[in-house]
């Protein structure tokens, strides 16, 4: 069964400053997606990110940004010029291309972020 | 467009109660359904998908079961709650697996006294 780790249960950052949320993953599949899901104090789920596995380009979405490395399986995302709203809970997500397993989606433990200003 | 409705809100509820909670979506056809338990302090755990009506896969042996009666509507309930069944509860749907983007409702928080 495939397994999520986010080995930072809290982090903390400057406005305006950059941070690096860490998640890495493990799996004996080739081909799958990862994602990077933000739960703000309102408890909403919301997508921030999604990267496909079988793309080297690592994917951008405006001040988000990951770094995946699929040999190392890790998959971080990047907030650049962090700003107040930014503060909420991340979860890494995997979830699998096959048919079989490709409905579910697998969660880490998240990782709480604190803006301070 | 389409929305995802999740109901209750909040509900506080004695131990050995029964329990429903609805979720129903709109503006879509054979969505994905899905709900995720969010205990504290800890991760998003899966319980339960439907992929079509009247198809439900459990994920974890629990007190609770679900039940998809139409195409997009997905009830999680319970016969006796435990008070371990505490949690913030999340349904969502995606259109299709894989690469689609499962879109959660706004949860609800079940406190179990």
């Amino acid at each position: 069964a495939q397994t999520v780790t986010q080995s930072q249960p809290e982090m903390s950052v400057q406005e305006a400053e950059t941070v690096t949320l860490s998640c890495t993953y493990d799996t004996s599949e080739s081909d799958y997606y990862l994602f990077w899901y933000k739960q703000p104090p309102s408890r909403q789920m919301i997508l921030v990110i999604r990267q496909e596995a079988y793309k080297q380009q690592n994917a951008t979405e405006n001040r988000f940004s990951v770094n995946f490395q699929k040999a190392a399986k890790s998959f971080s995302l990047k907030i650049s010029d962090s700003q107040l709203g930014d503060a909420a809970m991340y979860f890494c997500a995997y979830r699998s291309a096959y048919v079989g397993g490709s409905e579910k989606l697998v969660f880490g433990k998240g990782t709480k972020l604190t803006v301070n200003p | 467009s389409q929305t995802i409705h999740q109901w209750p809100a909040t509900l506080v509820q004695p131990v050995g109660s029964p329990l429903s909670l609805e979720c129903t979506v709109e503006g879509t056809s054979n969505p994905n359904l899905y709900w995720y338990r969010q205990a504290a302090g800890r991760g998003l755990q899966l319980l339960f998908y439907s992929v079509g009506i009247g198809q439900i896969s459990s994920e974890v042996p629990q007190n609770l079961s679900a039940s998809r009666p139409q195409d997009r509507q997905f009830i999680l309930s319970s016969k006796k709650l435990l008070l371990s069944d505490s949690g913030f509860y999340l349904c969502a749907w995606s259109k299709g697996a894989g690469a689609n983007v499962l879109t959660f409702g706004a949860g609800s928080r079940l406190t179990v006294l």
